[in-house]
């Protein structure tokens, strides 16, 4: 069965870097597209990027600069930074599943991590 | 990319219809055919319910029910159960490789 299994909570410093990892199995790694989503306290989710089986990007204008996704073929893990912290970036962070164009379902988010809480705090 | 824009809330008796919009530009919702709607619970990752707006992954309740006119996408959910009191995001595929989620809708179940 297809499971997205991420790294636990995290509490940082403001200024400082997170990584987020989301380690995969039960599908074919290499064919799947993967998305990273946050949720902040009390808001609604929020797209932050995409990172494409090839290894290509594309991030939120708003995360542009600030995060990184790259991912690990080795190991079927997905990864994600994001630098220069501050308390709005308190949430939870989710990876997220996308089907490619050969099977149904592109353009939508159909497998979840359970989410990893970061906190973001002085 | 501004979020689109659902009610902050319905409510309505077990068993009655609701319908819940998500409205957005022709460069998100009006512009493809790639609006999804999410179901979530607190403190449980989101839930896909609909995708290709109106199509429902396997194992879906078909009470639940996707449509699009123009830069508004809807879900109706018939015959409401208490099950279904949650918060409901719709999300779509903008231009340039971007996704733009819902500022959601809270169900409440009377």
């Amino acid at each position: 069965q297809v499971q997205l299994v991420q790294s636990g909570a995290e509490v940082k410093m403001p200024g400082a870097s997170v990584q987020v990892s989301c380690k995969t199995s039960g599908y074919t790694f290499n064919t799947y597209y993967m998305h990273w989503v946050r949720q902040a306290p009390g808001q609604g989710p929020e797209w932050m990027g995409i990172i494409y089986p090839s290894g290509t990007t594309s991030y939120a204008p708003k995360f542009q600069g600030r995060v990184s996704m790259t991912r690990d073929t080795s190991t079927s893990t997905v990864y994600m930074d994001v630098r220069s912290l501050t308390s709005e970036d308190t949430a939870i962070y989710y990876c997220a599943r996308e089907p490619p164009s050969s099977v149904e379902g592109q353009y939508s988010f159909d497998y979840w991590g359970q989410g990893s809480l970061v906190t973001v705090s002085s | 990319q501004s979020a689109l824009t659902q009610p902050a809330s319905v409510s309505e008796s077990p068993g009655q219809s609701i319908t819940i919009s998500c409205t957005g530009t022709s460069s998100d919702v009006g512009g493809h055919k790639c609006v999804s709607w999410y179901q979530l619970y607190p403190g449980k990752a989101p839930k896909l319910i609909i995708f290709d707006v109106s199509k429902r992954p396997s194992g879906v309740s078909n009470r639940f029910s996707g449509s699009k006119s123009g830069n508004t996408a809807s879900l109706t959910i018939s015959g409401l159960q208490a099950e279904d009191e949650a918060d409901y995001y719709c999300c779509s595929y903008a231009s340039s490789y971007i996704y733009v989620f819902g500022t959601g809708t809270k169900v409440t179940v009377l």
